[in-house]
């Protein structure tokens, strides 16, 4: 089984600011990870996903994300953001062998841009 | 392409009533899943498709949730004698099956908001 444990539950930062937002994971299989956007009311896009291969991966919106497997970590990042940001953040896990299994999702994390 | 829809998108029922909420994934996604997300919280799954076959239906948080997908295409959801702990958004996904490649993304759709009276 898998979890994922998001460090922060909200995160403010101010407009043309860096951002990273920290995801751990537990697995005992090796595993996909996934950031996913949640705007209000609206369901969730996927930002970008690490298979195999590079561990920097480049997703939407200017968003990367880069895979440690030795710390277990998937931590999202933006060197400059903007008020469109503003939005929930989820990360995500499915183990590796499995197909498309369903995801496991940590409890988010709200970035708030400050103008 | 229109994505995935849900209807409705909002439900407000008192507790006691049956609910029934309805997913149509897109067109050629044989995959379909549902999961619940509650207020301050990541998505959680509950069950899914392959076609019209349920491949995991453990995780129905009780024998008060039941899900079908008789044609393969669309699927219901049926919360029976709601209570106040089911009041949540619930959402639909759906993808291709892995067999096509190593992992196909899943595509959400915008949510079934249950409030429970």
């Amino acid at each position: 089984a898998q979890s994922v444990t998001q460090l922060d539950s909200q995160v403010p930062v101010f407009e043309e600011a860096p951002v990273e937002l920290r995801c751990n994971y537990s697995s005992s299989v090796s595993v996909y990870l996934f950031w996913y956007v949640q705007y209000p009311n609206q369901g969730l896009q996927l930002l970008l996903k690490y298979l195999s291969g590079s561990t920097l991966v480049k997703g939407i919106n200017g968003f990367e994300a880069e895979f440690n497997k030795s710390q277990t970590s998937f931590h999202l990042r933006k060197p400059s953001v903007h008020i469109s940001d503003t939005a929930e953040y989820f990360c995500a896990v499915s183990g590796v062998n499995s197909g498309n299994t369903p995801l496991v999702f940590g409890k988010g994390t709200r970035l708030s841009v400050i103008a | 392409d229109t994505g995935v829809s849900q209807d409705p998108r909002h439900k407000i029922t008192k507790r006691g009533q049956n609910v029934t909420f309805r997913c149509d994934p897109i067109s050629e996604h044989n995959r379909l899943y549902w999961y619940r997300q509650t207020l301050g919280q990541g998505p959680e799954f509950l069950t899914y498709f392959q076609n019209e076959a349920q491949l995991e239906k453990s995780r129905l948080l009780s024998d008060r949730f039941s899900a079908e997908r008789p044609k393969g295409s669309f699927s219901t959801l049926e919360i029976q004698r709601t209570e106040q702990g089911d009041s949540a958004m619930y959402l639909c996904a759906s993808s291709l099956d892995a067999h096509l490649a190593r992992y196909n993304e899943q595509f959400f759709g915008p949510g079934t908001r249950l409030t429970v009276l």
